[in-house]
């Protein structure tokens, strides 16, 4: 359960504000994403790190911008998001080449 | 395209019943196939996968799946329901383009009454 962690676990924002989801992995993991959840639907991909270099996903609007400092850490920065990103944001690792992922418990967002 | 379906957006079983959650996919080549469960405000935890060999695979919590290459189905499988089995299933497959990402179905809710 602690092996991926997030924080916070629920935000409140506004359209003008800009924060940042906080991911950290303790797994010695070198691949991490971060998928948007909302309800009835598939999980969303939105990015992936792989031996920290970012794999592009052209589906993802702007005011979403990831940063990944190091291997056991992720960061999502957020700025001017709309009412329909309120979702579940879920960060995830794994070992690069290996489909299994460790998930963490996720950052509720809500977007006013 | 690839693509995973999990037909039932819910499930409900009697405690002590057997259960089964569905799950088909269209992926070109060999699939590996996934299924992840997630409790109330909890992120995803993985149950089991197949990747070759035996078409019953076993996992966690009692549950098991059973691969079907002409159905291309993976159905998770538990013969006696507990109650605290109550959550969202998720299945999923492995991206065939050779990124190792997943591809995942909307899950099924599954709902163990006492």
């Amino acid at each position: 359960e602690t092996g991926v962690t997030q924080t916070p676990r629920h935000l409140v924002m506004g359209m003008t504000n800009k924060k940042s989801l906080k991911c950290e992995q303790h797994l010695g993991h070198n691949a991490m994403y971060w998928y948007k959840q909302s309800a009835k639907k598939p999980l969303e991909l939105m990015f992936v790190y792989s031996l920290e270099e970012r794999v592009e996903n052209n589906s993802v609007p702007s005011r979403f911008s990831p940063e990944c400092p190091n291997s056991s850490h992720l960061f999502l920065h957020l700025h001017t998001l709309q009412p329909e990103d309120s979702a579940l944001y879920l960060c995830a690792s794994s070992q690069v080449y290996q489909e299994t992922q460790y998930f963490g418990p996720g950052t509720r967002l809500l977007v006013l | 395209a690839q693509s995973v379906a999990q037909p039932e957006d819910q499930v409900n079983v009697a405690e002590g019943n057997p259960l089964t959650v569905k799950c088909t996919y269209s992926v070109s080549g060999n699939p590996y196939l996934f299924w992840y469960v997630q409790y109330p405000n909890r992120g995803l935890q993985f149950l089991l996968k197949y990747i070759t060999g035996d078409n019953l695979v076993k996992g966690s919590y009692g549950f098991e799946a059973e691969f079907n290459k002409s159905q291309t189905s993976f159905h998770l499988k538990k013969p006696s329901a507990l109650v605290s089995d109550s959550a969202l299933y998720f299945c999923a497959v492995r991206d065939a383009s050779g990124n190792y990402q997943l591809i995942w179905g909307a899950g099924t809710k599954l709902i163990i009454k006492p």
